[in-house]
């Protein structure tokens, strides 16, 4: 079983386009994040969910949009992909609080926009 | 701002070698230290993970070095194997009893271990 499912793994759009990504997680997890991963590497959060209460904001443009309709669910939405945009997306989860906090990862999204 | 700063970004060893990979962080508020390892096309996934409150921690072949005073953490791989070869990045996290869980991650270091 996995953990921490995100689907798509690949997305291929033109710039303009509005594209959402999906992520469940069944281990039980109350707070649910966004990672972008860039050209280079780099991981940085964007957003985090706890019991479907946003708790992170990171400095994101206001076209991407996440959900979370239970604590099990968190998708992206973004709106007007731009070249920018292209990277790969990490969905994690992990239990609020915990003197050790340890996140679980999902596969990633890797969107390219053309 | 970098808060964790992670070095060398590449490495290169032989079966066998030691690799060692260093980082540094600067928020004295942050008490997680993990270490994450991602295989191409793979999510990161927790290797080894310390708290400020130990100065080594030991996982099979994996150690982390932990210095407060300095504020540097460092991973060691003992017997380094082909399969190690990966992308390796740590990370800080820490607020306190309200912790988010929100990982702060150095720039990562991609290592090779030669046959």
């Amino acid at each position: 079983d996995t953990a921490v499912s995100q689907t798509p793994k690949y997305l291929v759009t033109q710039m303009g386009n509005d594209k959402s990504i999906k992520c469940e997680q069944n281990l039980g997890h109350d707070t649910m994040y966004w990672y972008k991963q860039d050209s280079k590497k780099f991981l940085k959060i964007m957003f985090s969910y706890n019991n479907k209460e946003l708790i992170i904001n990171e400095t994101v443009p206001n076209r991407f949009s996440p959900k979370s309709p239970d604590k099990a669910h968190l998708n992206l939405h973004i709106n007007s992909l731009e070249l920018g945009d292209s990277a790969v997306y990490f969905c994690a989860s992990s239990l609020y609080g915990q003197f050790v906090p340890e996140a679980f990862f999902g596969q990633g999204t890797r969107l390219t926009v053309v | 701002q970098q808060q964790v700063k992670q070095s060398p970004q590449s490495l290169i060893v032989q079966k066998g070698g030691i690799p060692i990979i260093n980082c540094a962080y600067e928020n004295t508020a942050f008490d997680y230290f993990p270490w994450y390892q991602q295989f191409p096309g793979k999510g990161p996934a927790l290797l080894i993970a310390i708290r400020p409150d130990v100065s080594e921690k030991k996982e099979g072949r994996f150690t982390i070095s932990f210095n407060k005073s300095a504020k540097q953490f460092s991973l060691h791989i003992m017997d380094s194997q082909p399969g190690d070869s990966a992308t390796y990045f740590c990370a800080a996290s820490g607020e306190g009893s309200s912790n988010t869980g929100k990982l702060i991650f150095g720039q990562g270091t991609t290592l090779q271990v030669k046959p």
